[in-house]
């Protein structure tokens, strides 16, 4: 069966840093195109970034030079996000492709916060 | 934020027939396909229409899509409690070389 699994999200303080990780089973990230949409609370879906199979990567304007996506390897898509921000305050999927979108991840909340 | 246009809400009873719309321009639906997520309460989206009015397996036939121009359209017919949830729409858009999400609408039964 195809899932994605992300971890890492909790409470940061505005400035801080924090790393999301995606598990990936029953296919290889490092074979796909995978993006991460995020979710403000009792908000729309907003694309935040995605990496090709050749490591080319894009970013939202909201989150260019302060986000970073990688993959450690061939089942985990990561998101490193530094300098976070009020607004950063979401739940963060992970998905399969660039578009569309299939499967997505249930989501881990990152909550900007001091 | 959004770049395709959603109704906010759309409400019917059992059985009844309803419709949402999503508005968008020449660089996305007028130039490529659309596709319709379902999100359940406290879930992740769930691709529900893909490629304009495809049907991934497991999707019930009440749900259909559709596109004309700028604009694409789902509609759930049959209506059943278990279909409250929130839906959007995407496509790709050409000029910013990224997919874009309409504002979302929910479907209240």
């Amino acid at each position: 069966e195809v899932q994605l699994v992300e971890s890492g999200g909790g409470l940061v303080q505005p400035g801080g840093s924090v790393r999301l990780s995606c598990a990936a089973s029953g296919f290889t990230v490092s074979g796909n195109y995978m993006t991460w949409v995020r979710q403000a609370p009792g908000k729309g879906l907003e694309w935040v970034s995605v990496i090709y199979d050749d490591d080319t990567t894009y970013y939202a304007d909201s989150v260019r030079g302060r986000f970073f996506i990688s993959r450690d390897n061939s089942r985990t898509l990561n998101l490193q996000m530094n300098s976070v921000r009020d607004e950063d305050t979401a739940v963060y999927y992970c998905a399969r492709g660039s578009w569309p979108l299939d499967p997505w991840g249930q989501g881990t909340l990152v909550t900007v916060s001091s | 934020q959004s770049v395709l246009t959603q109704p906010p809400s759309a409400s019917g009873t059992p059985g009844q027939r309803v419709t949402i719309s999503c508005s968008g321009s020449n660089s996305n639906i007028g130039t490529n396909y659309v596709y319709w997520y379902q999100q359940l309460p406290g879930a992740a989206p769930k691709l529900l229409i893909y490629s304009n009015n495809q049907r991934p397996s497991g999707v019930p036939d009440r749900f259909s899509g559709s596109k004309f121009g700028t604009s694409g359209t789902l509609a759930i017919s049959g209506l059943r409690s278990e279909d409250e949830a929130d839906y959007y729409c995407g496509a790709w858009d050409d000029s910013l070389n990224r997919p874009v999400f309409g504002t979302g609408t929910r479907v209240t039964v």
